[in-house]
């Protein structure tokens, strides 16, 4: 089983709909949560960081964690053509000043807003 | 956010040469950069984890001596690809570790794209 779960796609809706991504995983040490945005033949974007669990929001992006059910998410409203682009969750254990921690990557999904 | 740009952008080379890709974290001290490799359509797959002042730590099947890495500084990885053939052409991303104020999250570069002849 990998330690990040995240559901390929490809996810199309409506330009205006509410999209819904998320990832599941397994190791309960995760406490950094991120959510990054990647365009085609481009670098990933940092989107969204949140520690622990909890909801955070910034303008039409929602972040949201569920620790006890091992599961994140990322909510889009309104969402734009511009939005479409491949979606990938990220999230670490804390490990003080060690480098040995890596941050685990989701494999990404693709999501498209039709006009 | 922070910045961590690539140079080059984009490169084509000759089967058998070697090529070198910068990454330089802008505005942050890094300890940790990453380096990613990705095919078209396909998730990013690390590559190798670079360290500042040490070896790198290479992920199981990535050949050392073809990927060389050195992280001479706080702000620089580089990342040299050694006589390269055409099945290396990929687009390379490297990452910058920014661990600040109780933080821990990775910035990318914005790619560079191999095409090897």
């Amino acid at each position: 089983q990998k330690e990040v779960e995240q559901d390929p796609g490809p996810l199309s809706v409506p330009e205006g709909a509410i999209v819904s991504l998320n990832c599941t995983y397994s190791n309960s040490a995760f406490q950094y949560f991120m959510w990054y945005r990647q365009y085609s033949r481009k670098g990933p974007e940092l989107l969204m960081y949140t520690y622990s669990s909890g909801n955070k929001e910034d303008g039409r992006f929602t972040a949201q964690v569920d620790k006890s059910s091992k599961y994140i998410s990322l909510f889009i409203r309104d969402s734009q053509p511009s939005d479409s682009a491949t979606y990938l969750c990220a999230m670490s254990e804390p490990h003080g000043d060690s480098s040995a921690s890596k941050i685990i990557f989701g494999s990404g999904t693709r999501l498209s807003i039709r006009p | 956010g922070a910045v961590v740009s690539q140079h080059p952008s984009w490169v084509i080379c000759k089967s058998g040469t070697s090529v070198k890709i910068e990454c330089r974290s802008l505005d942050f001290q890094a300890t940790t950069m990453f380096w990613y490799r990705q095919f078209p359509k396909q998730s990013l797959m690390l590559m190798a984890t670079s360290n500042e002042g040490s070896k790198a730590t290479y992920e199981q099947g990535v050949e050392k001596d073809k990927f060389l890495i050195n992280h001479a500084s706080l702000t620089l990885s580089t990342l040299t690809v050694t006589s390269a053939h055409p099945e290396d052409s990929s687009f390379y991303i490297c990452s910058a570790r920014d661990r600040r104020l109780g933080a821990d999250t990775q910035y990318f570069g914005p790619g560079t794209r191999l095409t090897v002849l």
